[in-house]
C-alpha cells in the first residue's frame, strides 16, 4: 500500500530555533495536510494545501508558520522561532477528492 | 460541544468482548472516517462511511452513520489484546477545504 512519509522522526531544537518538517505526500493525491497533536490530546488542523497553494489555515497556523511544496514530491513545514508549546507530534497527511487521508508516522518535536 | 466528540473518553474490556464506540458531529459531512492510534505512533485509517451510507462492514469492524442525528459508531468484535489503541472519528465537512476534524478519540483497552 503507497504511504505517506515523513522526516525526521524526531526533531529535538532549541526555543527559538527554525526548524523544518518534511513529508513526502502519495504521488497521485491532490489535497495535502499538516495536523498537530499536542501529546495526551486531540489532532489539531494546521493547515490545508491544495493546487500549489494554502486552501485553508486554523488558528494556530499564524506567522511562524508557513508551508512549501518546492517540487513535485516534498511537503514541507516550517516553524519560525520555535516555542516550548511547539512540542508536539506533526503528522502530513495526503488524500485524494473525498477519499481516505493517510497520515504519515508524524515528526515528534521537542523544544527545549 | 466540538465536531466530532467520540464517546467513552476510556473503554476497558476483557478480551473475546465487542466494543462499542461513539461519535457525534454538529455540521454537515461529505464522509466519516475512524482511525486508530497506537501509544505515540501515527494514525492508521480504518474505514471511510459516506454520507449516503448506513453501515460499512470491514473485518472485524462494523461502522454505522446515522446522518439524523449526526452520530456514528465503531464496533469491534471478538476484540484482541492488540486492538488495544486510541480510536478517533474524523469528519469530512462539506465546506472549506475537505480537511478533516477530529474529536477527542477513545482509549480502547482490552484485558487478556
Amino acid at each position: 500500500e503507497p504511504e505517506v512519509t515523513q522526516t525526521p522522526s524526531h526533531q529535538v531544537t532549541q526555543m527559538g530555533q527554525e526548524v523544518i518538517l518534511r513529508c513526502v505526500p502519495i504521488s497521485n493525491h491532490l489535497y495535502f495536510y499538516w495536523y498537530r497533536q499536542i501529546l495526551g490530546q486531540k489532532v489539531e488542523f494546521l493547515v490545508s494545501f491544495y493546487n500549489n497553494e494554502i486552501s485553508e489555515k486554523s488558528e494556530i497556523f499564524d506567522d511562524q508558520f508557513s508551508v512549501e511544496r518546492p517540487d513535485g514530491s516534498n511537503f514541507t513545514l516550517k516553524i519560525r522561532s520555535t516555542k516550548l508549546e511547539d512540542s508536539a507530534m506533526y503528522f502530513c497527511a495526503s488524500r485524494q477528492d473525498g477519499s481516505l487521508a493517510f497520515f504519515g508516522q508524524g515528526t515528534r518535536l521537542t523544544v527545549v | 460541544s466540538q465536531q466530532g466528540e467520540e464517546d467513552p473518553q476510556a473503554l476497558s474490556i476483557q478480551e473475546g468482548e465487542n466494543a462499542t464506540m461513539n461519535c457525534s458531529y454538529k455540521t454537515s459531512i461529505n464522509n466519516l472516517q475512524w482511525y486508530r492510534q497506537n501509544s505515540g505512533r501515527g494514525l492508521v485509517h480504518l474505514i471511510l462511511i459516506r454520507s449516503n451510507e448506513r453501515e460499512k462492514h470491514s473485518g472485524r469492524l462494523r461502522v454505522t452513520l446515522d446522518t439524523s442525528k449526526k452520530s456514528s459508531s465503531l464496533l469491534i468484535t471478538a476484540s484482541r489484546a492488540a486492538d488495544t489503541a486510541s480510536y478517533f472519528c474524523a469528519t469530512d465537512i462539506i465546506q472549506g477545504a475537505q480537511k478533516l476534524v477530529f474529536g477527542q478519540g477513545t482509549r480502547l483497552t482490552i484485558n487478556p
